[in-house]
């Protein structure tokens, strides 16, 4: 079956540190997005990427479907990139998803 | 972006009857979805629609129904609620443009069964 797999499973950062979200994917690579969620809440898009390069602010996403991996790199974080970040990998209108990287980030 | 709202926005059920799951998008997409998310499993899609009158199975469709009456309406149906159903779940929607398609999410419904 499709695997997606995701690291680290959690991380923790004093405010204003970098961090580095790994997406491998056991499959094909099709597309793929990056999403974001709070506790308790919804699902918020970050990145629809087939491939490359993308950036939105401190948030840069690199696709190489060739090895079958993307990244999430936060720069400067802040306390309000807190939550939860998943990356799900699609193949004909549907999504598989990671288990996603729990993010801290500490005043 | 789409909009996609569901309701109830949280239900508690008791074990043995049926629970109706709703969802609603105003973009126009061909396609929308149900998934659940459970700690450690991360999201499972259960079944998705095509267009209106068509439904899928998806990875965990065993004990839910769906129902596309119309292109802008998605239910999930419980027949008979049990405790292992007990989660949340999150409705989506997607542009058909082309296979890939990037999808939007709705506020999810917690669903606790008793």
């Amino acid at each position: 079956g499709q695997q997606v797999q995701q690291s680290p499973a959690s991380l923790v950062l004093q405010e204003g540190e970098n961090a580095e979200l790994q997406c491998n994917f056991s499959t094909s690579l099709n597309s793929m997005q990056w999403f974001y969620q709070r506790p308790g809440g919804s699902l918020v898009s970050l990145f629809y990427n087939p491939s490359g390069t993308k950036h939105s602010g401190r948030l840069t996403s690199t696709t190489v479907i060739k090895e079958r991996r993307s990244s999430l790199h936060i720069s400067s974080s802040q306390t309000t990139d807190s939550g939860t970040y998943l990356c799900a990998w699609s193949n004909y209108n549907v999504l598989y998803f990671g288990s996603g990287t729990k993010l801290t980030v500490e005043p | 972006e789409a909009a996609v709202t569901q309701s109830p926005r949280n239900k508690v059920a008791v074990t043995g009857g049926k629970v109706t799951l709703s969802c609603n998008q105003t973009n126009n997409h061909n396609n929308m979805y149900w998934y659940r998310q459970d700690t450690g499993h991360g999201l499972r899609l259960i079944h998705y629609s095509y267009g209106a009158g068509s439904t899928e199975k998806g990875d965990i469709p065993d004990g839910y129904k769906a129902s596309r009456p119309s292109q802008e309406n998605f239910s999930l149906i419980l027949e008979l609620a049990t405790p292992s159903q007990t989660s949340v779940y999150f409705c989506a929607s997607g542009d058909r443009g082309g296979p890939h398609a990037e999808q939007f999410f709705g506020p999810g419904t917690r669903l606790t069964v008793l």
